[in-house]
């Protein structure tokens, strides 16, 4: 079946310009989770929602990250006032219900590079 | 502080030369943890889930195993193709998933 999928899958953006980056889950999937990857390093958490709720945004670099999933499916991450220290890979991933069932695994989509000039 | 350490960096095998990763963690409150493969310019793609202590699980050259403070992949025999980074995540109750920043895995023909 289909998997994650991002877009776009690269973004260039000039400082200062704002940037909408979207993720469609995998369908059914009810958690939804997006990561940050600079070069060489592992994913972090950003954010996580459970269907249409934010339940936790400690991960969010600054106010100016702001994460929304309105009808509980598609979720877009967006950011206000690009800084070149945004400049990244940003992963979503999806997980059948992070809170039930006995396996939690997130399955991930491409990823969208963000390069901020 | 939660802390996912993973060792070494790099590694570099001959084809059929067997080895192993590393992945050492300090969290509170495991519920898993879980290991990815990631190829260049590609999301993380899932292989494992361990959840207690003693378990072990396989998949082709690879196998994942658990203690109370780290988990292994072990790579038997491996190919070529097997060349990716590997990355070790662990999820704790609150949901909090941290990862740690991976083994860049080449494997010579």
């Amino acid at each position: 079946g289909a998997g994650v999928s991002q877009s776009p899958r690269y973004k260039v953006a000039k400082r200062g310009q704002d940037v909408a980056l979207r993720c469609d889950p995998i369908s059914g999937h009810v958690s939804l989770f997006w990561y940050q990857q600079a070069l060489g390093q592992g994913p972090e958490f950003l954010t996580y929602f459970q269907n249409e709720a934010q339940l936790d945004k400690s991960g969010l670099p600054s106010d100016r990250f702001f994460a929304e999933r309105p009808e509980g499916s598609v979720s877009t991450l967006k950011i206000q006032r690009t800084q070149q220290e945004d400049s990244a890979v940003y992963l979503c991933a999806s997980s059948l219900d992070i809170d039930r069932g006995s396996s939690y695994e997130q399955y991930f989509g491409p990823g969208t590079r963000l390069t901020v000039t | 502080e939660d802390q996912v350490t993973q060792s070494p960096e790099a590694l570099r095998l001959q084809e059929g030369e067997s080895s192993s990763l590393n992945c050492s963690y300090t969290v509170s409150g495991l519920r898993g943890l879980f290991w990815y493969r990631q190829d260049p310019g590609k999301g993380p793609e899932f292989l494992f889930t361990l959840y207690s202590a003693g378990e072990e699980k396989e998949k082709e050259r690879l196998k994942a195993t658990l203690t109370k403070k780290e988990s292994f992949l072990h790579i038997t025999a491996p190919k070529p193709e097997d060349s990716a980074t590997y990355l070790c995540a662990v999820l704790k109750w609150d949901n909090d998933m941290r990862f740690g920043a991976g083994t860049r895995l080449t494997v010579k023909p």
